[in-house]
Order: C-alpha cells, then sequence, then structure tokens
C-alpha cells in the first residue's frame, strides 16, 4: 500500500488558518486521499477525501497537488476544539477498508 | 452520530484469560473492523468482516479472533490475554468497500492486561 508521511507535530493559534501537509509520493491513479482526525480519548472522526480536485466541506478544505504526490488540510479558522491529531491516508481504487492503516499523523495544538 | 457501541469501555485483566469486546451497530452497515491503537503505531487492523460470517485478517492479527453471527454484532476475543494486548482497542463500520465513503469509529475499549 502506498504510504504517507506526515509532519509529528504542528501548532497554530485560535482563529488562524492552519495547513496540514501530507506527502505520498508513490500514490497510484485509483488512489483516494482521505483525512481523519481524532481528538483526546475519543475515536477517529472522517475529515475530508479527495481524488484529484480541490474538496471543500463544511469542517475543512482539501488541497491535492496537481501530480498528486501531495496534499494539504486546510481549517480555516482554527478552534480549540480542532486541536486532534490527523491523520492522511490513501485507500486504493476497489480496496476494501480492511487493507487500511492508519500512520502515526500530525498531532495539532492550537493555542488561545 | 454513527450507532456504534463498544463494550466494555474498560477492563482490566490478568494474562493467560479470555477476553470478549463487543461491537454493536446500529446502522447496518455491511462492513465491521477492529483496530488497535499504541503509542507510535498509529491504528492498526486486526479483524475485519464484510458479512454475516465472512471474515479476514488484519496486519496484527496473531493472538485474535473475531466473530460475526449478526449483521449488528462484531467479537473480538483474546483467547489468552497477554500484556503485549494491553491497548485501546477501536471498533469502526463502513457502509460499502468503495474508498469513496467514510469509516465510522467507536469511542474505544480499554484493555489493560496484567
Amino acid at each position: 500500500d502506498a504510504k504517507t508521511t506526515q509532519p509529528n507535530s504542528m501548532e497554530s493559534n485560535e482563529e488562524e488558518p492552519v495547513h496540514l501537509p501530507c506527502n505520498h509520493s508513490t500514490i497510484s491513479g485509483t488512489d483516494y486521499i482521505h483525512w481523519y482526525r481524532q481528538l483526546p480519548s475519543q475515536g477517529p472522526e472522517y475529515v475530508i477525501h479527495g481524488l484529484t480536485s480541490n474538496v471543500n466541506n463544511r469542517m475543512a478544505s482539501l488541497a491535492i497537488a496537481e501530480d498528486r504526490k501531495s496534499s494539504t488540510l486546510i481549517l480555516h479558522r482554527a478552534t480549540l476544539r480542532d486541536a486532534a491529531v490527523y491523520y492522511c491516508i490513501l485507500i486504493g481504487g476497489g480496496t476494501s477498508y480492511g487493507k487500511l492503516t492508519f500512520g502515526q499523523g500530525t498531532i495539532l495544538t492550537v493555542h488561545p | 452520530d454513527a450507532g456504534i457501541t463498544q463494550s466494555p469501555r474498560h477492563k482490566v485483566t490478568e494474562t493467560g484469560t479470555p477476553v470478549t469486546l463487543r461491537c454493536h451497530q446500529t446502522e447496518n452497515h455491511r462492513y465491521m473492523y477492529w483496530y488497535r491503537q499504541d503509542p507510535g503505531h498509529g491504528l492498526r487492523l486486526i479483524h475485519y468482516s464484510y458479512g454475516v460470517k465472512d471474515t479476514d485478517k488484519g496486519e496484527v492479527s496473531d493472538g485474535y479472533s473475531v466473530s460475526r453471527s449478526k449483521t449488528e454484532d462484531f467479537l473480538l476475543t483474546l483467547e489468552s490475554a497477554t500484556s503485549s494486548q494491553t491497548s485501546v482497542y477501536f471498533c469502526a463500520i463502513s457502509e460499502g468497500r468503495k474508498n469513496t465513503g467514510e469509516l465510522f469509529f467507536g469511542e474505544g475499549s480499554r484493555l489493560t492486561v496484567l
């Protein structure tokens, strides 16, 4: 399975935008890019996913590089509730979620 | 929130005892998964199920077995618990196998093996 690389940690101030990078240089043409986040003492929570085009939803935006070898999760205005571990994962075309493995993710700290 | 309930939420047991964790869903989703989460390892897949009585191994299946006799229940059993199985266990469900959907996770079960 294609692997992703994320920074171990990032910091932000409240109400400022946050850009969380993810490198996936071995991505294949059918891999979808998914982002999940995990708040302390909770299970992971779906954030957003995309294939080639940039995506927006109520939680965040996903910017995908033209060559798809990297992507960036954008939180437009960070809040204290956004402090969490963010996971970037690739899921191949037709692949069951059963083949899925989460890496170590990025710990996001948000300062008041 | 997706209807996923894990039980027990916390359990302390001794080495060598059997342990069963239960995952119950009310969403009628076909796919169910068990992950474990340990510091430095992220989440790792133990077993998953793609239907009643249909299961398959994940990345770290040794020492674990699963059963799914009903759509709504997915059981994870440690036949003889070891200290290396001290972890937080998460159940997850998905509607289908397509990679365009969401995984919904339970709240987790913290298991301590003494």
